[in-house]
């Protein structure tokens, strides 16, 4: 089945601590994204990348940092510097950048900090 | 990226057709209409996109008037499971800017 894999789906870190979720696709996309949704709120943009090894900041990247190593693979770390990490995450993809372009999105993962 | 603009919500009833309209005057020669849906808790998919004049598949239909510096989304006799988040998105395929959602319109189907 072709799509966006994230894991986990949902993931307690305790204050100070760094995670790491993780996005798959098999989808050929050369385009990969994270947002962040709060409830009730729409989607921010993290960082994205447009091919393998380059990767830019989005709208909120204070406090994340990611890597794209890979075609497939482009893994969302959330670092202490990030002050109020509560959220729900969404990692997607598409052939190339451009929102002609049809986003396909993974199930999203749930962070919460305890 | 073309500027969006939608209504924060609508309220409708089941059965009954809805639009929801969004303005993007600044939108490009090469840029398409693109709508997707969000239930909670989940990634947004896509619904629809169009060009120009309208575009109709098996969920809904786009309306872009001759100018497209609006375009409507529309969802025939609705159900609740209707209820959702939908944003529209203007852009074209090789554009370089980053993929910036808006807050969508929060539908809600009422029984």
């Amino acid at each position: 089945d072709g799509g966006i894999t994230q894991s986990p789906k949902y993931l307690f870190r305790k204050e100070g601590q760094n995670v790491t979720l993780s996005c798959e696709q098999n989808l050929n996309h050369d385009a990969m994204y994270w947002y962040r949704q709060d409830p009730g709120q729409g989607l921010r943009l993290i960082y994205y990348s447009q091919i393998v090894n380059d990767f830019q900041k989005g709208d909120i990247a204070e406090g994340y940092s990611v890597s794209r190593e890979k075609k497939e693979s482009f893994p969302l770390t959330v670092t202490s510097a990030q002050k109020n990490p509560t959220a729900f995450y969404l990692c997607a993809s598409s052939i190339r950048l451009g929102s002609g372009n049809t986003i396909y999105f993974g199930e999203g993962s749930w962070l919460t900090v305890v | 990226l073309a500027k969006t603009t939608q209504p924060i919500s609508m309220d409708s009833y089941e059965g009954q057709e809805v639009n929801i309209t969004c303005s993007h005057n600044n939108i490009a020669t090469n840029d398409y209409i693109t709508w997707y849906q969000q239930f909670p808790s989940q990634g947004p998919r896509f619904i629809i996109q169009g060009y120009k004049t309208k575009v109709t598949n098996e969920v809904a239909s786009l309306f872009i008037p001759a100018d497209r510096k609006s375009s409507t989304l529309s969802l025939p006799r609705v159900s609740l499971s209707d209820t959702a988040v939908y944003y529209c998105l203007v852009g074209d395929t090789r554009g370089n800017e980053k993929l910036t959602f808006g807050t969508g319109t929060r539908l809600t189907i009422i029984p």
